[in-house]
């Protein structure tokens, strides 16, 4: 149990389009999804919060216009990355949390790479 | 602010040697931890978590942690590693309050390393 999917797990983009990467619970109601972002051999860096149904709440120095975070149902959120920018390209996990319980399950991440 | 510390950044162990990773945290309320494990281009596998109660938790994988309040410590050990436990590995806390978002808090990680 506790599955959790993100596509596409790699993608390559030109300077200046916009990548959207999706996140998934398979087999469980998430009600709060979170984006991370993580630079090679570093920690995760919590990019937001999302909860199904409303605004997602950023990180301060994330900017939220770049980023674009929906999290249309219990089950989906996604990530835009707009106007993508050779700065952007990154490994970025999803997470998604259940209910109050605080523990958050991981989806496999994301390699993204901007040329 | 919370914080929390894994002081080895890599550690190389043997085939079949016991493990402890360290993990020390900052934290102003009763925290939650957490240890999770990174294999290369992975997500984060949940290996085991407390929340309260016996303070020796176990996990998956042949996995436990100890949680000692006087340290401020959650130390995760095994008592004999595989060389698929090869990885990085990741001490979280958190707190479900609103004024830390109910968000985790993670160390910076540990890289280990199996040696046959």
């Amino acid at each position: 149990g506790a599955v959790v999917s993100q596509h596409p797990s790699r993608v390559i983009c030109k300077s200046g389009t916009s990548v959207k990467i999706e996140c998934r619970s398979l087999d469980f109601q998430a009600t709060t999804m979170f984006w991370y972002r993580q630079f090679p051999k570093q920690s995760l860096m919590l990019m937001a919060t999302s909860n199904e149904g409303s605004k997602a709440t950023y990180e301060q120095g994330v900017e939220k216009d770049k980023f674009l975070i929906n999290h249309a149902s219990l089950t989906l959120s996604t990530l835009t990355v707009t106007s993508a920018h050779p700065e952007d390209s990154s490994f970025y996990i999803c997470s998604a949390r259940q209910g109050a319980r605080l523990e958050q399950y991981f989806g496999p991440g994301t390699r993204l790479t901007v040329t | 602010a919370q914080s929390v510390t894994q002081p080895d950044i890599h550690i190389t162990v043997s085939e079949g040697a016991s493990l402890e990773l360290r993990c020390n945290y900052s934290y102003g309320a009763t925290p939650y931890l957490f240890w999770y494990v990174q294999s290369p281009g992975q997500g984060l596998q949940l290996l085991l978590k407390y929340f309260s109660g016996d303070t020796l938790v176990q996990g998956i994988k042949g996995f436990e942690a100890e949680f000692k309040r006087s340290q401020s410590s959650f130390n995760l050990r095994k008592p004999s590693v595989h060389w698929s436990d090869a990885a990085e590995y990741f001490c979280a806390v958190g707190a479900p309050r609103l004024e830390y978002g109910n968000k985790l808090v993670f160390g910076a990680g540990t890289i280990l390393r199996v040696k046959s």
